[in-house]
Order: C-alpha cells, then structure tokens, then sequence
C-alpha cells in the first residue's frame, strides 16, 4: 500500500510565503501521478485548487500555483492571507487507485 | 450549478448494513466517471471507491474491497454505496465528488456521517 506524506504542520506570517511539498513511498513524483491539491477549512468538505501538478481552477486564488521539486508534487503560497488557514491535502493517482496525502495544517500567523 | 447532495448516513451496529446515496444535478450525469471518499471525524481522506460513466469499470480501496459495492443509476442522476459487514473503523463522514477532464474530484458534496458503533 503507498503512501503519500506531507508536513504535518506549516505556519507563514501574513504576506508570507510557503511550500508544502507531496511525497510517494513508492518513489519520486512525476506528472503520471497526476498530482491534485485541496484545501479543507473546518466544517467545510475539501476544495480542489489545483490539478494536473500546475493547473487552476477558475476559483483558485493567483497566489496559489503547483510544481514538481526534487522529486515531489508541490504547493506554494505566495502572499498568504488570514484567510489560507486550513489543512490542504495532495491526491496521487496510481493508474486506477487514487492516494490521498496525510494533509498538511497551515497557520497564517 | 454543480450540486452534489449524499444522504443515508447514520448510527449503525458493528456487522450491519447500511446504504448512502448522492444525488446530483447541475450536470450531464450520465457523462462522467463518480467517486466516494470518506473522512473519519478529526482524521484525514481516503478514497473509497470510483464508477465509470457506464458502471463498466469499478474499483476499490483495499480497506473496503469485498464489502462495500458502488453503483449508480444514470436515469436517476443518482450514486449509491452498499456498505456491508461495518466495522468501527469504517466511521466517518463519507463524500461523493465528480472528476472533471483532467481534473480529479473537482467537485465534493457535503458529507454524510456514517458511525458504526455498538
């Protein structure tokens, strides 16, 4: 069973900037994995902000974008607003099973 | 307006059965591949199972596989998971969501809170 782990905890001072990274057990991400991120404020079902390791949805703030780095799926905030304080989860997609990341809090503070 | 609403969550005894369903509208049902994930209260999400557009490709987390079954009736824009033999590990709030394109679980409904519990 793989694995997907991200940083349990982050915090950014307002204005900030952050990068939550996403990685497998099963080896270095690459784009096949299709990497997803959400956003899941409390109370509130998950929000998908960005698919296909760089793309935004309509409703995806600018600050937000995606990457791969050293061998993982990223998240970067840029700019962080009171606002980004939520847990954000990565998904990996390993050709017909779906593995979502632990999830990572972040704290606008 | 994409709108995704489950029902039939509840209080269930360990080794019973129980049925959730996802209604939907906003959108051509019947053209897209649907999922259901669930979220134990507190703890983080797990992919539970995903139907092809046709019912003709079905899969499954290993930790439900067995159990559980997914299906889904076009004509009523409607999705079900048959949950059977729950275990307390199976409590959580259960969601289904629709992937768009390239785009995986683009849209989430609000969660129906399944307890299994004696």
């Amino acid at each position: 069973q793989t694995v997907v782990t991200q940083e349990p905890s982050l915090t950014v001072s307002p204005g900030g900037t952050v990068t939550l990274t996403c990685s497998s057990s099963s080896g270095a991400v690459a784009s096949g994995y299709y990497p997803n991120w959400f956003q899941q404020k409390p109370g509130q079902a998950p929000r998908a902000l960005i698919f296909g390791i760089t793309n935004k949805h309509s409703w995806t703030p600018a600050r937000f974008s995606g990457s791969l780095l050293g061998g993982k799926a990223a998240l970067t905030l840029s700019g962080a607003l009171p606002e980004d304080e939520a847990v954000y989860y990565c998904l990996l997609y390993f050709g017909g099973t779906y593995v979502f990341g632990t999830g990572t809090k972040v704290t606008v503070l | 307006e994409v709108q995704l609403v489950e029902s039939g969550g509840g209080w269930v005894q360990p080794g019973r059965s129980l049925r959730l369903s996802c209604a939907a509208s906003g959108f051509t049902f019947d053209d897209f591949a649907m999922h259901w994930v669930r979220q134990p209260p507190g703890k983080g999400l797990e992919w539970v199972s995903i139907i092809s557009w046709n019912s003709g490709s079905i899969a499954y987390a290993d930790s439900v596989k067995g159990r559980f079954t997914i299906s889904r009736d076009n004509a009523r824009n409607s999705l079900y998971l048959q949950m059977n033999s729950l275990r307390p590990e199976d409590t959580a709030f259960y969601y289904c969501a629709k992937d768009i394109g390239g785009s995986l679980f683009t849209y989430w409904g609000q969660g129906t809170l399944v307890t299994v519990s004696s």
